[in-house]
Parts: structure tokens; sequence; C-alpha cells
């Protein structure tokens, strides 16, 4: 069954920049019918959606993180990945990536999630 | 935006009860709304989309209901794997939004 698995470094520097790649196995990220996205998860806290993209680029951000944020896909290796600029500690939480039916705007299913900690 | 309003934000019940959780968006999203279920340590699972349309493999016992603004996700007879948190998330529009969750405690 389809998979996802989030990668990066745990520990990023405040005004750095972070960034994570989701692998897909089981299935293809080319395939007409999803999207990817990105969301996480401060420590103790809710949700929240940080942006998706279609396998030929095509992205939806979240306005309020639009200004910092870069998702691009690589079809080749069956990834996707996120670029979260000039981070502070506000950015410290579990990112997870998932698949992101379009029609419905769910998430299904969703990798395990990686904690990234902002901290000098 | 779309704003997710989620009460209560816990919830102390027994095994075999019956556990209602409300979600209530900011503005109408006709029945765009999806209901998920996260363990600690573990990623959301999808239970319910499109308000009442419940996800292949997910146990018959959860159920979804409401259009507008007002939804409601049921358990009708609460099993110990249920004691979790539960998020709401609007899937009317971008940005798609969650609700701050309701978590399910043993009583």
């Amino acid at each position: 069954q389809l998979q996802l698995q989030e990668s990066g470094p745990g520990l990023v520097k405040p005004s750095e920049t972070l960034s994570l790649t989701c692998t897909v196995s089981g299935g293809s990220i080319s395939s007409s019918s999803y999207y990817w996205g990105w969301i996480r998860q401060p420590p103790g806290k809710g949700l929240e959606w940080i942006g998706s993209i279609y396998y030929s680029g095509s992205t939806y951000y979240n306005p309020s993180l639009k200004s910092r944020v870069t998702i691009s896909v690589d079809t080749s290796k069956n990834q996707f990945s996120l670029k979260l600029s000039s981070v502070t500690a506000a950015d410290t939480a579990v990112y997870y990536c998932a698949r992101f039916r379009l029609e419905l705007l769910v998430f299904d299913p969703w990798g395990q999630g990686t904690l990234v900690t902002v901290s000098s | 935006d779309i704003q997710m309003t989620q009460s209560p934000s816990s919830v102390s019940a027994s095994v075999g009860d019956r556990v209602t959780i409300t979600c209530r968006a900011s503005q109408g999203i006709s029945s765009w709304l999806a209901w998920y279920q996260q363990k600690p340590g573990k990623a959301p699972k999808l239970l319910i989309y499109a308000a009442s349309s419940l996800q292949s493999g997910v146990p018959s016992r959860f159920s979804g209901s409401g259009s507008g603004t007002d939804f409601t996700l049921t358990i009708s007879s609460l099993q110990p794997e249920d004691f979790a948190t539960y998020y709401c998330q609007q899937a009317n529009s971008f940005p798609p939004a969650f609700g701050g969750g309701t978590k399910v405690e043993i009583k």
C-alpha cells in the first residue's frame, strides 16, 4: 500500500532554512488523481496545513506561511520537498507529509512525521 | 479564511459509552468536512470525509453528520482503541483548516 516517509535534519538554527523531503513508495507521485502536501503540528498543539503540490509542479500554499515556503517535486525520485526559510522557535513542530485528494481536500494517508526543533 | 472550532476540548468516557464531538465552521462549508483520529506519537488517520462518508476500513461505530456550519462525530460504543484525539478539517476551500482537537480520555 502507499507509504510516505519524511526525512531531514531534526535541528535547525534560528534564521536558517528548514528542509525536508517526503519519499513516496507503493505508488507513483505522478498519479493524476492526487496532490501531495505538508502539514505541521507544534508540540502539544493542533494541525496546520503548510502547502500542497501536484506532480506537474502546481502549488497551493497557506497564506500565513506563503512568503517563507517553497514546495517542489522530483518525479524521478518519487519525492517532494519542503523548504521553510527564516525559521524561529515558533516553527518547531512535527512535520508530516501526506497525499492530498484535491476533489475532497482531505489528507490520506500520512507519513509518520518528523520532529524539527529550531534552536541555536 | 474559514476557522474551525471543536467542542469539547476533552471528554472523559467509559468503554461502551456513546461519544459525540461537535465541530463548527466560521462560515458555511456545505458538507465539505473531514474527521481524523490521532493517537499519541502517531500521524492522524482519516476517518470520515464529506461529513458522513466513512473511509474504507474504518469501523461502523464511527459516524458523521451535519452540513453548513455545524457537524458532529459520533462514536456509538466507545472501544479501548478509540481513546485518542479527534480533529475536524474543513474541506470546502483553501486553505484547508483544522479544528483544535478533542481528546477522548478514559473515565
